[in-house]
């Protein structure tokens, strides 16, 4: 059974830091890329952030290029991402998302999201 | 770079079916597309994947009450049968190399 959870999540400072983290089980994690995406407060998906199989390739929205990091760690099964000078708009529940190639393409599983709330 | 639209919201009788449309930016009509169901208070599950020549590849333990289709830029998820628990919102995403596009989501609420 694929599991993904996710865990880091909190209440942060504008222009802060936090390192989400979701470990993974239940699939060959280095075979797929995976994906942070998130969903501020009664807002749509938005895809934050992809990385390769391999983790030689990432990829990253705009709106979080140069602030964001994504990360993996294949003997680990755990997906990161480095969260700096984050902003009042980067409030949302983060989703870890397995997707279904070593590239970016869709999510066949998603984890149970963490909270970020960005405030003073 | 691409755009999917969906119609914020949609509502049909227990039992009925529903059509909901995803429609694909100008120059992305065959991209291969998928579904996205998120509950109230839950996290997002993936229904199907449908691809550019409508064929489609569901999720773990989706019903064959879900089916999706294709006509030129629009991309379609059939739902008959409608249940309570079918009430979410449902998201269209779409993908290219390096990028991951999500349409805003239409809401559907189950009279």
């Amino acid at each position: 059974e694929v599991q993904l959870l996710e865990s880091g999540g909190g209440l942060v400072q504008p222009g802060g830091s936090l390192r989400l983290s979701c470990a993974a089980s239940g699939f060959t994690f280095s075979n797929y890329a995976m994906s942070w995406v998130r969903q501020a407060p009664g807002k749509g998906l938005e895809w934050v952030s992809a990385v390769s199989g391999s983790g030689g390739r990432t990829y990253y929205a705009d709106s979080v290029k140069g602030r964001f990091t994504i990360s993996r760690d294949n003997s680990k099964n755990t997906l990161y991402v480095q969260m700096n000078s984050l902003r009042a708009e980067d409030t949302a529940v983060y989703y870890c998302a397995k997707g279904v190639e070593m590239s970016t393409s869709t999510f066949d599983y998603w984890g149970q999201g963490t909270l970020v709330t960005v405030s003073s | 770079q691409f755009v999917l639209t969906q119609s914020p919201s949609a509502s049909a009788s227990l039992g009925a079916s529903v059509k909901l449309t995803c429609t694909l930016s100008s120059g992305h009509s065959s991209n291969a597309i998928a579904w996205h169901q998120q509950q109230p208070e839950k996290g997002p599950r993936y229904l199907m994947r449908l691809n550019s020549d409508g064929s489609h590849t569901k999720g773990d333990g989706i019903p064959d009450r879900f089916s999706g289709s294709r006509s030129g830029a629009e991309r379609y998820l059939t739902i008959s049968s409608l249940q309570s628990e079918d009430e979410a919102d449902y998201y269209c995403q779409t993908w290219g190399t390096g990028i991951v596009a999500f349409g805003g989501g239409t809401k559907l609420t189950v009279l």
